[in-house]
């Protein structure tokens, strides 16, 4: 029940494009997703968050999509760049609470 | 925005030694820091939980005398991998959060890699 379940495990993308990778979850009581973006030899940068009395939140090019009733919630790249080739990770916690749950990632390549 | 700094961000040494990693919150009070390790193209698995001025808490499996914890400042915490095996070597990440901003968004260093020979 404390899983998040992330897909898919590698993107390719072209440049201009859009990336969309999906996450899932189980445990109703999560109420913060934070989507992280990890370069090779780097931390993890936290890229958006979104709590679940939205359904959406936009920042820039990056978009989270969030469904409260089938437990998913997505991020969306619009106009990919290379240099948003990275890791991704999503996760879910419980505001008030430590443990952030991640996902197991997704290889974003863009193609110049 | 918020800054984490964790030194040294890499190490190599002999199979024995214990080798400690430091991880500073520059601009906040961190009265809540993480320790993480990272295996290559692996997700991020929690290793234990670091109040200030209180023992850490350990994920299940992780040794305790293995890693020592200690987060003696709201500035500062340290993890102590002790008698390093070749099979300690990976990548260890630390972040750090604020009960003031409700222990989200947790703040993640660059990582330290550690390679034991």
């Amino acid at each position: 029940q404390q899983q998040v379940k992330q897909s898919p495990q590698s993107l390719i993308v072209q440049k201009g494009g859009i990336s969309i990778i999906n996450c899932a979850y189980e445990n109703t009581a999560f109420d913060y997703f934070p989507w992280y973006q990890q370069f090779p030899g780097k931390g993890p940068a936290l890229l958006i968050a979104i709590r679940p009395d939205v359904s959406e939140k936009k920042e820039g090019r990056f978009t989270i999509s969030f469904n409260k009733s089938a437990k998913q919630f997505s991020l969306h790249i619009m106009d990919s760049q290379p240099g948003d080739s990275a890791t991704y990770f999503c996760a879910a916690s419980i505001i008030g609470f430590q443990k952030l749950v991640f996902g197991t990632g997704t290889r974003l390549l863009v193609s110049p | 925005g918020a800054v984490v700094s964790q030194h040294p961000s890499r190490v190599i040494c002999k199979s024995g030694t214990s080798v400690k990693i430091e991880c500073r919150s520059l601009d906040f009070q961190a009265t809540t820091m993480f320790w993480y390790r990272q295996f290559p193209k692996q997700s991020l698995m929690l290793m234990a939980t670091s109040n200030e001025g209180s023992k850490a808490t350990y994920e299940q499996g992780v040794e305790k005398d293995k890693f020592l914890i200690n987060h003696a400042s709201l500035t500062l915490s340290t993890l102590t991998v002790t008698s390093a095996h070749p099979e300690d070597s990976s990548f260890y990440i630390c972040s750090a959060t604020s009960r003031d901003r409700g222990l989200q968004p947790q703040h993640f260093g660059d990582g330290t890699r550690l390679s034991i020979l």
